[in-house]
């Protein structure tokens, strides 16, 4: 079966940490870049980070640029996310996102189910 | 970075009516790269439009896209129960960042 499957979400203090996995079957993943797309609760989509199939290519929103580092392991088929110094405004249903090809075409054709981040003292 | 807004931000339609969702940018969408999508509750969202008006794999021909440079237009020939959901309009073709409406959510009336 295709499929995304997130993890790793949690409560969290301000200023602490995470790290989101996320695990891809059903596909060749290293074919496909990937991203990180997230929805604060009763909001709307936001994108977070990508990453190119080889990790030569990196972005990420200016939201979190400097604080989020995403990465990925071909060989184990997985995506991640580490979130470092947390604000309250990094709650969010966090999404892994597949994009329609290697390179960044910049728009998603399969959706994990989501990971909830919630970051309260 | 370009806003799109969507309107309205909710309709109310009754089973096998016509709704047509609107997508604005502040600035022109660059070779049409705007796509659709669909997110029922506790869902993720997925992907029913690219390129302004292609439809994506297994996406029924009831949906349609179109429209150029600022405007676009998600069209539903004949809802059906299973439509009832928030859309999201999101540009690429300013990238990064890819940047999304708010969304417009579709009732049942």
């Amino acid at each position: 079966e295709v499929q995304l499957v997130e993890s790793g979400g949690g409560l969290v203090q301000p200023g602490r940490s995470l790290r989101l996995s996320c695990a891809a079957s059903g596909f060749t993943f290293d074919d496909y870049a990937m991203h990180w797309v997230r929805q604060a609760p009763g909001k709307g989509l936001e994108w977070v980070s990508g990453i190119s199939w080889n990790s030569g290519s990196i972005g990420y929103a200016d939201s979190v640029k400097g604080r989020f580092t995403i990465s990925r392991d071909n060989a184990k088929n997985s995506l991640y996310l580490q979130m470092n110094s947390l604000r309250a405004e990094d709650t969010a249903l966090y999404y892994c996102a597949k994009d329609v090809a290697g390179a960044f075409h910049w728009y998603f054709d399969l959706w994990g189910r989501g990971t909830l981040v919630t970051v309260s003292s | 970075e370009i806003v799109l807004t969507q309107s309205p931000g909710t309709l109310s339609l009754s089973p096998g009516e016509r709704a047509t969702l609107s997508c604005r940018a502040s600035q022109s969408v660059s070779s049409s790269y705007l796509a659709w999508y669909q997110q029922k509750p506790g869902q993720a969202p997925r992907l029913l439009i690219y390129g302004a008006s292609s439809r994506a794999t297994g996406i029924p021909d009831r949906f349609s896209g179109s429209g150029s440079g600022t405007d676009f237009t998600l069209t539903i020939s004949r809802l059906e129960p299973e439509d009832f959901a928030v859309y999201y309009c999101q540009q690429y073709g300013s990238s990064p960042p890819p940047t999304f409406g708010q969304g417009t959510r579709l009732e049942i009336k």
